[in-house]
């Protein structure tokens, strides 16, 4: 198994308050994604990252921010929660251009109450 | 109309059944096509990539129809430890897009 892990694994916060997820992998691959998964949309890809510093918007980055300050690390910040960001966050990584296969981690799943 | 899209199932087989899913994507410019694995409250993790060609891996087969936009992965002599929910994914300019699943349950 890729050697991804996500910090927390489980949260529950409040309407209202900022949120950061943390994605940390050891595989030093260059590409990095966060997704959100919900039932009956799948997997949505919410931002990537190309390398240091290097990121863009996916489908659903509204209210989304992110940072990739080391190769190996992935941030996700929610700068103002809200219920609609209740989900389950998985981050992945993949090794070449995004067109080839990407490797998730075990997920975060974030309560907003 | 969602990009890619799957029939959510259930599909409920008997052990040793053969089993076919099917996936349609609506953007004829898609490259890349793939199958996931997901088990409940897990990671989806990689199945198989889906090559113009067919490919096959053990009981599992994959097909692309380029004419009719869909991907298909075949199980055969269905295994109980099969039972999850399979995911199809598209990369299209880069972006890659999931259907929202098909749960199976093996039975035994």
């Amino acid at each position: 198994d890729a050697g991804i892990t996500q910090s927390p694994r489980h949260k529950v916060t409040e309407t209202g308050t900022p949120v950061t997820l943390r994605c940390h992998q050891t595989e030093n691959h260059r590409y990095m994604y966060w997704y959100r998964q919900d039932p009956g949309h799948g997997l949505r890809l919410i931002h990537y990252s190309y390398g240091v510093k290097d990121t863009d918007k996916g489908e659903v980055s509204d209210g989304y921010s992110v940072s990739r300050s080391k190769t190996e690390d992935f941030l996700l910040t929610l700068e103002s929660a809200t219920s609609s960001q209740t989900s389950v966050y998985f981050c992945a990584i993949s090794d070449q251009d995004r067109a080839y296969e990407q490797y998730f981690g075990p997920g975060t799943r974030l309560t907003v109450t | 109309r969602k990009e890619v899209e799957q029939d959510p199932g259930p599909f409920n087989v008997p052990e040793g059944a053969t089993v076919a899913f099917n996936c349609t994507y609506s953007n004829s410019a898609s490259q890349s096509f793939f199958w996931y694995r997901q088990d409940c409250r897990k990671e989806p993790k990689l199945l198989m990539s889906v090559y113009s060609s067919g490919n096959e891996d053990g009981r599992f087969t994959a097909q692309l129809n380029r004419a009719s936009q869909y991907i298909s992965l075949l199980i055969r002599d269905s295994k109980l430890s099969d039972s999850a929910t399979y995911l199809c994914a598209v990369i299209r300019s880069g972006d890659m897009r999931f259907g929202a699943g098909t749960r199976l349950t093996v039975k035994p």
